[in-house]
């Protein structure tokens, strides 16, 4: 069964404070997996997109990285606006094109 | 980046009614759309996929005929909540898929249901 393990599921950080949130999955023939940003009453943001072990990407102060069980968005000298729900997600084993969800890890940066 | 509408973005009703959200593609054409239910401080999770001139295919425990969904052409779903009551009351998002197989999913900006 396809699962997603999000940790910790909330992470408080003070401006500057660099941390890392971890994304573990069991997931048959994965084929990439998604990092999306969620604001509280808004649709999840799209971050970024890694298909294979070893890749990495960045945007400004996030890094993603992917091995074969799990993936690490790395926030360096995160600030306030950094503050939202991370949400990861690898597409189903079925391929059918749907995504399996984390819970979630809940980012609250104080300045 | 590709964008998808989902209209309306809140909605108050009264417990028995109908209520239909739309979720439009809007710079690109989606054979797939999911629909998706979040609890607060809940993920994602998914009720449906709608696949255009085709039946939706429901996930397990989702009553299609409560929660029905319509995908009439490449750029439009719409899910229609009947005989709505106040445990029907969540966030629902839909999403996106473009029709050239890329796995990536664009995401509406949501709607908050309240049924009273």
């Amino acid at each position: 069964e396809d699962q997603v393990t999000q940790s910790p599921e909330a992470l408080r950080l003070q401006e500057g404070e660099s941390s890392s949130l971890n994304c573990s999955y069991t997931v048959s023939g994965l084929r990439g997996l998604f990092w999306y940003r969620q604001d509280p009453g808004k649709g999840p943001e799209f971050l970024f997109t890694l298909y294979s072990a070893g890749e990495e990407k960045e945007k400004e102060r996030l890094k993603a990285t992917l091995t074969k069980k799990e993936s690490f968005l790395h926030i360096t000298a995160p600030k306030p606006e950094d503050s939202a729900t991370y949400l990861c997600a690898p597409p189903a084993s079925s391929n059918t094109g749907k995504l399996i969800f984390g819970q979630g890890t809940t980012l609250q940066v104080k300045p | 980046g590709a964008v998808v509408s989902q209209h309306p973005s809140r909605v108050i009703c009264k417990s028995g009614t109908s209520v239909k959200i739309e979720c439009r593609s809007l710079d690109f054409q989606a054979t797939t759309m999911f629909w998706y239910r979040q609890f607060p401080k809940q993920s994602l999770m998914l009720m449906a996929t709608s696949n255009e001139g085709s039946k939706a295919t429901y996930e397990q425990g989702v009553e299609k005929d409560k929660f029905l969904i319509n995908h009439a052409s490449l750029t439009l779903s719409t899910l229609t909540v009947t005989s709505a009551h106040p445990e029907d009351s969540s966030f629902y998002i839909c999403s996106a898929r473009d029709y050239r197989g890329n796995e990536k999913l664009f995401f509406g900006s949501g709607t908050q249901l309240s049924v009273l």
